[in-house]
């Protein structure tokens, strides 16, 4: 079964800094796709960043980046510059291509903002 | 395009009730996912549509859950009766295609509090 491990349930970061959130999953499949969700206190989930498994090149969002290492089953979520308004839980999720159509998520990390 | 709609947003009620949440997918989208938040298990999916159909139902937690959708805007998830463990945020998203490089677009959520 494919599992999604995020080992930091909270980070802190001062505002404007870059801060790097960790993300591994365990999975048999070769083609999949990975996500990062971002969801606020109003607990809205929304959408930041995907990336193709079949892909090399990391997915790039603006001030969102991420660090896909196929081999080691990693999938950091690199914020730039960080802003008030990233504060929130940030999910990452993964999806097999063939098969189950369904996410599976880790447990989160809740990313605090210091002004 | 008014996004993926959920009702109620909040929804208190007594042990041994009916609990009927509701969902208002983007229209055009074929596929229709069920999820429950809990801080103990995280986001995980309960069931999911293509064109109306349920396709796989392995996360609906035991035989007091019901999920329907008896057309392409509209679906519902019914919990009869209910018990305090059920209390959770649950969530509805839908998706366009067939492929998972399509974006699985999350509703609000309705939180809901069983007494």
């Amino acid at each position: 079964a494919q599992t999604v491990t995020q080992s930091q349930p909270e980070m802190s970061v001062q505002e404007a800094e870059t801060v790097t959130l960790s993300c591994t999953y365990d999975t048999s499949e070769s083609d999949y796709y990975l996500f990062w969700y971002k969801q606020p206190p109003s607990r809205q989930m929304i959408l930041v960043i995907r990336q193709e498994a079949y892909k090399q090149q990391n997915a790039t969002e603006n001030r969102f980046s991420v660090n896909f290492q196929k081999a080691a089953k990693s999938f950091s979520l690199k914020i730039s510059d960080s802003q008030l308004g990233d504060a929130a839980m940030y999910f990452c999720a993964y999806e097999v291509i063939q098969g189950a159509q369904k996410l599976v998520f880790g447990q989160g990390t809740r990313l605090t903002i210091n002004p | 395009d008014a996004g993926v709609i959920q009702s109620p947003r909040h929804e208190v009620t007594e042990m041994g009730q009916e609990v009927t949440l509701r969902c208002k997918p983007i229209s055009g989208h074929d596929y229709l996912f069920w999820y429950r938040q809990t801080m103990m298990r995280g986001l995980e999916l309960l069931i999911y549509f293509n064109n109306n159909v349920p396709i796989d139902d392995s996360g609906m937690p035991e035989d007091r859950f019901s999920a329907k959708m008896p057309n392409a805007s509209f679906s519902t998830l019914k919990i009869q009766p209910s018990e305090p463990r059920d209390s959770a945020v649950y969530f509805c998203a839908s998706r366009q295609g067939v492929f998972s490089a399509d974006t699985q677009y999350f509703g609000p959520g309705t939180r809901l509090t069983v007494l």
